[in-house]
């Protein structure tokens, strides 16, 4: 079993639709939690980031982590076209001299006119 | 604010020869850089973690003789594909960690495309 696991999609919705993806994992030394956004053929761009449990907002942009569950969330408000990109979940376990992040597979969201 | 460049984006090289894959913090030093790997439709997998100074952590299944890497200052890790092969084309991408008051950020280089022919 891998550590984390993304539905791959694709994801189609139409614009202004409220989005969500989501990771599982199975590592409950996770502590952190990071949403990426990457488009193609380019370094990921984070979006989110939250430690341990709870919710965060930013914007059109909400994470969620259950660690109870080992379950984690994004939604995307309002989505636009420009939204179209894959979405990565990461995590990780350690902080002290730097993060080795376990990404998820990503999930192909394309949001249409 | 902070950036991580990598360098280059593209390289094509032949079957059989090396290439080296620079990544550098460019107004941060950072002790610890990673390396990871990204085949097409696939996640960034986690290759090795690379340490100013001593030797770097590689992962399981990565050959640490094939995949060279040198962090010989605070700034700069370079990564070198040795003997590449059709096998290893493939996204190569760093990040490093910068550490300020507000805590740690994680920044990603832009990333390397590596097509061995």
């Amino acid at each position: 079993q891998k550590e984390v696991e993304q539905d791959p999609g694709p994801l189609s919705v139409p614009e202004g639709a409220i989005v969500s993806l989501n990771c599982t994992y199975s590592n409950s030394a996770f502590q952190y939690f990071m949403w990426y956004r990457q488009y193609s053929r380019k370094g990921p761009e984070l979006l989110m980031y939250t430690y341990s449990s709870g919710n965060k907002e930013d914007g059109r942009f909400t994470a969620q982590v259950d660690k109870s569950s080992k379950y984690i969330s994004l939604f995307i408000r309002d989505s636009q076209p420009s939204d179209s990109a894959t979405y990565l979940c990461a995590m990780s376990k350690n902080s002290n001299s730097g993060y080795a992040l376990n990404f998820g597979k990503g999930t192909s969201l394309l949001v249409t006119p | 604010g902070a950036v991580v460049s990598q360098h280059p984006s593209w390289v094509i090289c032949k079957s059989g020869t090396s290439v080296k894959i620079e990544c550098r913090s460019l107004d941060f030093q950072a002790t610890t850089m990673f390396w990871y790997r990204q085949f097409p439709k696939q996640s960034l997998m986690l290759m090795a973690t690379s340490n100013e100074g001593s030797k770097a952590t590689y992962e399981q299944g990565v050959e640490k003789d094939k995949f060279l890497i040198n962090h010989a200052s605070l700034t700069l890790s370079t990564l070198t594909v040795t003997s590449a092969h059709p096998e290893d084309s493939s996204f190569y991408i760093c990040s490093a960690t910068s550490t300020g008051s507000s805590g740690n950020t994680i920044y990603f280089g832009e990333g390397s495309w590596l097509t061995v022919v």
